[in-house]
C-alpha cells in the first residue's frame, strides 16, 4: 500500500543531543513537510522541499534541519539549540498542484 | 495573528444528529480550504475541500459551505456517529500556494455520543 511512514513512532531524548527523525514515502509526490504540533494547537510548518536537493524554511524552522537526498526520504533532525522540542511531529506529502497533504501517523518526541 | 480560527475547543453531540463544525479566516487571499480529521497519536486525513468559486462541496455524510463575504466556512456531519469522534482542522491556502503552506487552525474535538 502507498503511504507515509514515520519513524520512531516515541522517541526519548537527553537535553543537548541531536535526534533525527525519518520519513519516507511511496506515493511518487514530490513534495514533503515537516510539521509541529503542540497540545491543543494547530501544526505549524517546521520546513518543506518540493525537489530533491532543495528545501525551504517554514514557520518555525529555528532549531530544526532536513535535507532531501532522495525523493522518497525527508529525514528531520531535531538540533540541540531547538529550546522547546517536546512535541508531536508530522510528516507529509502531497502532489505539486492537489490540495490535500497526506500524513505520517507521528513521531512523539520526548526530552528528559 | 491567527488567520484561521476555530473558536469552539469542542463539541459533543448525540449519535444521528448533526454536527456542524466551524472556521473562520481573515485573510482575503486565501482560496482553497480543506478539513482534516485526527485521531490520537495518529496523523491527520484528508476529508474534504472546497475552493472559493464554489459554496458547497459535498462527500456522502460530509459538507462543506462557505460564505467568503463572511470569511466563514462550516463542515457538516449528518448522521453524525461514534466513529466520527476526533479532532477536526480547518486549513487554508491561497492561490499558487501548495498545499504544505496551508494555515491550519488549532482544532476542534468532535465527541459523539452513542
Amino acid at each position: 500500500d502507498g503511504g507515509i511512514t514515520q519513524s520512531p513512532k516515541y522517541l526519548f531524548r537527553k537535553e543537548g543531543q541531536n535526534v533525527t527523525l525519518s520519513c519516507e514515502q511511496n506515493l511518487n509526490h514530490d513534495a514533503m513537510y515537516w510539521y509541529r504540533q503542540d497540545p491543543g494547537q494547530g501544526l505549524r510548518l517546521i520546513y518543506y522541499s518540493q525537489i530533491v536537493n532543495d528545501f525551504q524554511k517554514g514557520d518555525i524552522a529555528e532549531g530544526y534541519s532536513v535535507s532531501r537526498e532522495k525523493k522518497e526520504s525527508f529525514p528531520l533532525t531535531v538540533t540541540s539549540a531547538q529550546k522547546n522540542p517536546t512535541a508531536f511531529y508530522l510528516c507529509a506529502s502531497s502532489m505539486r498542484i492537489t490540495g490535500e497533504l497526506f500524513f505520517g501517523e507521528g513521531s512523539r518526541l520526548t526530552v528528559l | 495573528d491567527q488567520q484561521v480560527k476555530q473558536n469552539s475547543p469542542s463539541l459533543s453531540v448525540q449519535e444521528g444528529r448533526i454536527s456542524i463544525l466551524n472556521c473562520d479566516y481573515t485573510n482575503s487571499m486565501f482560496d482553497y480550504f480543506l478539513w482534516y480529521k485526527k485521531y490520537p497519536a495518529e496523523g491527520p486525513t484528508f476529508l474534504i475541500s472546497i475552493s472559493s468559486i464554489k459554496d458547497k462541496n459535498e462527500d456522502g455524510r460530509f459538507t462543506v459551505f462557505l460564505n467568503k463575504s463572511a470569511k466563514h466556512l462550516s463542515l457538516h456531519i449528518v448522521p453524525s456517529q461514534p466513529g466520527d469522534s476526533a479532532v477536526y482542522f480547518c486549513a487554508a491556502s491561497g492561490i499558487n500556494t501548495n498545499a504544505g503552506k496551508s494555515t491550519f487552525g488549532d482544532g476542534t474535538t468532535l465527541t459523539v455520543k452513542p
